[in-house]
């Protein structure tokens, strides 16, 4: 069935640091893959989304490019804020058998001043 | 726009009471969506929700789990008995469409502590 693995955290930051998180996922389709963001005390929120190999997400100087070849869809951000400081969760969805989103497990990020 | 939101934000019961979570999704979204999320897990979907149409509850444990979703837009779900192991968040989202590129918008999500 299909499956996301992402790193485990916390990942521990200094502003201005880059960030990766990284994400690999198995899937019997062609899924749509989805970053999501949980900040403290709130919902999951949709920070980014690919819907076909090759494509790059972006949002708030975060991106993820849609890895066919390797099966991945990295987080990076070229300069983290401690705003930044959230739980962010990949995840995939696609059409086969009817759809079901499927999460990781979520890696927590810190960002220090 | 207002959110998706549910209520209560936390609950604390013993075991074998029942329980019963609410949610309101966000104003013409026709999919609603209920997960269980575990410490340190990301969401795992327990029913999916087209109008008032249950499309997916192959994961809910239909035994102590019950979900309904009259006239297609607030949805209830309910335990009953509560175990020890059902302690989690639980997550209401909703989508304007039901394809599986469409965003899902999430509530904050029910804490249920079973003692």
């Amino acid at each position: 069935g299909n499956s996301v693995t992402q790193m485990e955290g916390p990942v521990t930051l200094s502003e201005e640091a880059f960030l990766t998180i990284n994400c690999t996922y198995t899937a019997t389709g062609y899924p749509s893959l989805f970053w999501y963001v949980q900040y403290p005390g709130e919902g999951l929120q949709l920070l980014l989304k690919a819907t076909k190999a090759d494509d790059k997400g972006s949002n708030k100087g975060f991106e993820a490019t849609y890895r066919k070849e390797t099966t991945s869809f990295h987080l990076e951000k070229g300069s983290v804020q401690v705003s930044d400081s959230a739980v962010y969760f990949c995840a995939l969805s696609d059409d086969t058998g009817g759809f079901k989103t499927i999460f990781g497990a979520g890696t927590r990020l810190f960002v220090k001043a | 726009e207002a959110g998706v939101v549910q209520s209560p934000r936390y609950k604390i019961i013993e075991k074998k009471q029942p329980v019963a979570f609410w949610c309101n999704p966000i104003s013409g979204h026709n999919t609603l969506y209920w997960y269980r999320q575990n410490l340190g897990q990301g969401p795992e979907l327990l029913i999916r929700y087209e109008n008032e149409e249950a499309v997916d509850d192959s994961q809910l444990p239909k035994d102590r789990f019950s979900a309904e979703r009259l006239k297609g837009v607030d949805s209830t779900l309910k335990i009953q008995p509560a175990e020890l192991g059902d302690s989690a968040v639980y997550l209401c989202a909703s989508s304007l469409g039901s394809g599986s590129a469409d965003e899902q918008y999430f509530g904050p999500g029910t804490r249920l502590t079973v003692t």
